[in-house]
């Protein structure tokens, strides 16, 4: 079975650039999880969606984050502008119901 | 609020070596456990939990007992393989597996 797809898997690019970040859920699941993984603050919710509607975004950073669930099976989360500090692994994970979150590979995001 | 602290690594143990990873909670009500592995260069993957006291999740002979009078959930493996080097993060969940608390992560290295 496909688990979480996530897209780039690596994005290298100049401070300032908006930076796109795509996620497909594992089929079948309802909700969607966004964290950011740093050596300096370890893993971080950033937000999570449940039927494609957005219920806790208290994680995201600041205004220049967004993200955003138009279908089941899609969800992207948006840098714009980006800055250095915003250089992580962005996982996206999945889950049905009460089962266990399933992760996806991360992008590794560097900001120059 | 809810908090998972973890023993601080890094952990560096000869192949076959007890290992032992601590973990403690703090959370109102009565807390889903669980243990999450991240193997280098890919996403968490669930590696066993638990979901009332006194309960004893075990895989891949790892294992852990959810004791509710030390609020603890300890990792403990007979003998360690090199294949187990990885990042293993204790987590909770208010009953609810949507939101999930991380803990900050241990590395392990397990040497020939």
């Amino acid at each position: 079975d496909a688990g979480v797809i996530q897209s780039p898997r690596h994005e290298v690019t100049e401070m300032g650039q908006e930076v796109t970040l795509r996620c497909k859920p594992i089929s079948g699941h309802n909700s969607l999880f966004w964290y950011r993984q740093t050596m300096m603050r370890g893993l971080e919710l950033l937000i999570y969606f449940n039927n494609n509607v957005p219920i806790d975004d208290s994680g995201m950073p600041e205004d220049r984050f967004s993200a955003k669930m138009p279908n089941a099976s899609f969800s992207t989360l948006k840098i714009q502008p980006s800055e250095p500090r915003d250089s992580a692994v962005y996982f996206c994970a999945s889950s049905r119901g009460s089962g266990p979150q399933h992760f996806g590979d991360g992008t590794r995001l560097s900001i120059l | 609020g809810n908090s998972v602290t973890q023993m601080e690594g890094p952990v560096t143990l000869s192949e076959e070596a007890f290992l032992t990873i601590n973990c403690t909670y703090t959370a109102t009500g009565y807390p889903s456990l669980f243990w999450y592995v991240q193997y280098p260069g890919e996403g968490l993957q669930l590696l066993l939990k638990a979901t009332k006291a006194d309960d004893k999740g075990s895989n891949k002979g790892f294992e852990a007992t959810y004791r509710k009078e030390t609020t603890s959930f300890h990792l403990e493996k007979g003998s360690v393989q090199v294949s187990d080097s990885a990042v293993y993060f204790c987590a909770l969940s208010d009953n609810s597996y949507d939101k999930v608390i991380f803990g900050p992560g241990t590395s392990l290295s397990v040497i020939p």
